[in-house]
């Protein structure tokens, strides 16, 4: 069966600071893949998306990126951090069926 | 571009009535309607899809019917237990392309 991890779990960094949080699947190939943020209390905001290895779409124009360097890793990073960065950053995978499923996330506290 | 609204935003409905959160939709081309649910501090899971060839799919105590004409959709969770305390999220797309989430609705169960 697949699975889809996220690391770290929880994080605290200081404005200004580098991010880089990364999510794999196992189980499959070829994946698409997505990146969410979800700030408190509210829904889910789209970021990147990925149907390949170094092909990543933007949704929405701001200082983070994004990299797919193997099938089934998926990067988010940041040079600098904004205090705005702070959320819930899920990482989704969907296969050859329409169904997305989402990983157990990242906190981010940016202080 | 597909845009999904979600109504209503906060649901509060007394243990063992029913709750009924309604969707619409934008692109006509749109054939998978998945909804998830989201407990606090957790990722969303995908609890019911359907997709356009159907105009109703049951799951124990949740349903969920699609009316492709008027563009709409809605999840049906009958005698309500304090466990379906979260927050659900519909989307919609066209099965090969990303998924477009309305804004949620928290649903409150009152013992």
């Amino acid at each position: 069966s697949q699975t889809i991890h996220q690391w770290p779990a929880t994080l605290v960094q200081p404005v200004g600071s580098p991010l880089s949080l990364e999510c794999t699947v196992e189980g499959t190939s070829n994946p698409n893949l997505y990146w969410y943020r979800q700030a408190a209390g509210r829904g889910l905001q789209l970021l990147f998306y990925s149907v390949g290895i170094g092909q990543i779409s933007s949704e929405v124009p701001q200082n983070l990126s994004a990299s797919r360097p193997q099938d089934r890793q998926f990067i988010l990073s940041s040079k600098k951090l904004l205090l705005s960065d702070s959320g819930f950053y899920l990482c989704a995978w969907s296969g050859t069926v329409y169904e997305q499923y989402f990983g157990p996330g990242t906190r981010l506290t940016v202080t | 571009g597909e845009n999904v609204e979600q109504h209503p935003s906060t649901l509060s409905v007394q243990e063992g009535d029913s709750a009924v959160i309604k969707c619409t939709y934008s692109d006509s081309a749109s054939n998978y309607f998945p909804w998830y649910k989201q407990e606090l501090g957790k990722r969303p899971q995908l609890i019911i899809d359907i997709r356009s060839n159907v105009g109703e799919k049951k799951d124990q105590r949740i349903a969920v019917t699609l009316n492709k004409t008027a563009k709409h959709f809605s999840l049906h969770i009958t005698e309500t237990q304090p466990e379906d305390s979260a927050v659900y999220f519909c989307a919609a797309s066209k099965g090969y392309d990303k998924i477009i989430f309305g804004k949620g609705t928290r649903l409150h169960i009152l013992p």
